[in-house]
């Protein structure tokens, strides 16, 4: 069955911008996801959606959020983006319950210029 | 705070050799562990996990150790090939008491495998 898919794999913005991007999870996968990783900081929770309810947040300003569809597809958000906010932007999505494995995508990759 | 650690930034084996990677964590709550595989500009691979009530699993190739005691988890890959070359990722989670899926992540060691 196909994996977590996101998109866009890429994109360049500019300071100030916002950006959204896309996930869609594994079939029949109800929890998603979202991690950033950067060079600086490593791989860093920023909150998981289950049945459209946010479960769990990290330690990220308001600037970034999420939001989670009917279909368990899911966005992310940044608003006001600054230069460090480039970083590999991933999705992950398992079926919720605790201990079961997370699937990740393949990310996207923010550029803020 | 960084609760859970990889102190090994970089590891170099010959292929046909075993690859240990190691892990370390703070938080006594962690009580479930899994490691993870990463290409560059890639998502995470998943490899193999473990619960607490465990010390040893194993896939294929791969055993996952856990001393609770010693708060150190380590993958063992055997027998190492150059396509193991990648980062290895070690995450923790606490599931017990509720649904949660948040992963805290190490930093990561950089496997070289040589052929």
């Amino acid at each position: 069955k196909a994996g977590v898919t996101q998109t866009p794999r890429y994109l360049i913005k500019t300071r100030g911008q916002q950006v959204t991007l896309s996930c869609s999870p594994i079939s029949g996968h109800r929890s998603v996801s979202w991690y950033q990783q950067t060079p600086g900081q490593g791989l860093q929770f920023l909150f998981e959606y289950f049945s459209e309810t946010q479960r769990n947040k990290g330690n990220f300003p308001g600037r970034f959020s999420g939001r989670q569809f009917s279909n368990s597809r899911s966005e992310m958000n940044v608003s006001t983006l600054e230069l460090g906010d480039s970083a590999l932007y991933l999705c992950a999505s398992s079926d919720g319950r605790s201990g079961n494995t997370i699937y990740f995508g393949e990310g996207s990759w923010l550029t803020v210029v | 705070d960084q609760q859970v650690k990889q102190n090994s930034p970089s590891l170099s084996v010959q292929e046909g050799r075993i690859s240990i990677l190691n892990c370390d964590y703070t938080n006594s709550m962690f009580d479930y562990f899994l490691w993870y595989k990463k290409y560059p500009a890639e998502g995470p691979t998943f490899l193999i996990s473990i619960s607490s009530i465990k010390d040893k699993n194993e896939d294929g190739r791969f055993t996952v150790f856990l001393n609770k005691s010693a708060k150190h988890l380590s993958l063992h890959i055997v027998p190492s090939q150059p396509g193991d070359s990648a980062v290895y990722f070690c995450a923790a989670s606490v599931i017990y008491g509720g649904a949660t899926n948040k992963l805290i992540f190490g930093t990561g060691t950089l496997l070289a495998v040589q052929p």
